[in-house]
C-alpha cells in the first residue's frame, strides 16, 4: 500500500466550479501536511499547509482528518490559471523528509 | 526569494557515462534532497543530506551516489548511466524542522540512450 495516496484524475471542471481533491495517508505518525502545485513541465510549489483545524487561503480550503487519516484540498470558482496537478505531501515525525503522493491532475475549461 | 539552481534543464547522456547533477541553494537552508520524478510513479527520493558532508540514502539510491562539500551545493552523481536512469531529476532544499517547506529547483530532463 502505498504511503499518501491520490485519485489520478484528470478532473475536468468548467470555469466557475467548485472541485475538491482528497488524499489518504497510511502512516499514522505523520505529523505535517502540505499541498503542492505543479505545472505542467515545472517544479512542484507549495500550494498551502494543512493545519489540524483546517485553514483557508483565498479560494482554496484545506481540511485535515486525523481519525480517518484523509487531507483534502477544495476550490472554489476555478479559473484557468488553477489548471495543474496537485499533490499531497505528509511528513513523518522526527525527520525532514516528505512523502509525496503522485498527484490529482485538474483542467478548468472555458 | 528562495532560489535552487541546477546546472542543467536536458542533459543527454550514453549508458555507460559518469552523469555530474549540480543543485545550488541560496538561502542557507541545512536540508538539501534529490529526487527523480516518473509518470505513475510521483516524485521518489534518492538522497539527502542534513549538513556538509553527510548524506543519507532515500527509497532507491541505487545506482547513484551524492556529495556535499559545501552546504550551499548538492551534486548527485550517476556512476554509470543506464537506460532506465532515464528521468525529470528535482533537487530541493528545506530549513531543519517538521514544517519547513522544501523549495524545488527546475528540474532536469536527462535522457540515458
Amino acid at each position: 500500500r502505498k504511503e499518501v495516496e491520490q485519485d489520478p484524475g484528470p478532473f475536468n471542471v468548467p470555469e466557475g466550479a467548485t472541485v475538491a481533491f482528497n488524499c489518504t495517508y497510511s502512516n499514522s505518525a505523520s505529523q505535517s501536511f502540505f499541498w503542492y502545485r505543479q505545472d505542467c513541465r515545472k517544479e512542484p510549489k507549495l500550494l498551502m499547509s494543512v493545519y489540524s483545524s483546517g485553514n483557508e487561503d483565498g479560494r482554496f480550503t484545506a481540511q485535515l482528518n486525523r481519525a480517518s487519516q484523509y487531507i483534502s484540498l477544495l476550490i472554489r470558482d476555478s479559473k484557468l490559471s488553477d489548471s495543474a496537478t496537485y499533490l499531497c505531501v505528509v511528513n513523518m515525525r522526527n525527520t525532514d523528509k516528505l512523502i509525496f503522493g503522485t498527484g490529482t491532475r485538474l483542467q478548468v475549461f472555458p | 526569494d528562495v532560489k535552487v539552481t541546477q546546472s542543467s534543464r536536458y542533459l543527454v547522456k550514453r549508458t555507460g557515462e559518469k552523469v555530474f547533477l549540480e543543485c545550488v541553494q541560496d538561502m542557507d537552508h541545512e536540508n538539501m534532497f534529490w529526487y527523480r520524478q516518473d509518470p505513475g510513479l510521483g516524485l521518489r527520493l534518492i538522497y539527502f543530506s542534513y549538513d556538509v558532508k553527510m548524506k543519507e540514502k532515500g527509497d532507491i539510491p541505487e545506482g547513484y551516489s551524492v556529495s556535499r562539500e559545501k552546504k550551499e551545493r548538492f551534486s548527485l552523481i550517476l556512476e554509470s548511466a543506464s537506460t532506465n536512469q532515464t528521468s525529470m531529476y528535482l533537487c530541493a532544499s528545506s530549513f531543519k524542522g517538521a514544517r519547513n517547506i522544501q523549495y524545488f529547483g527546475a528540474g532536469t530532463r536527462l535522457s540515458v540512450l
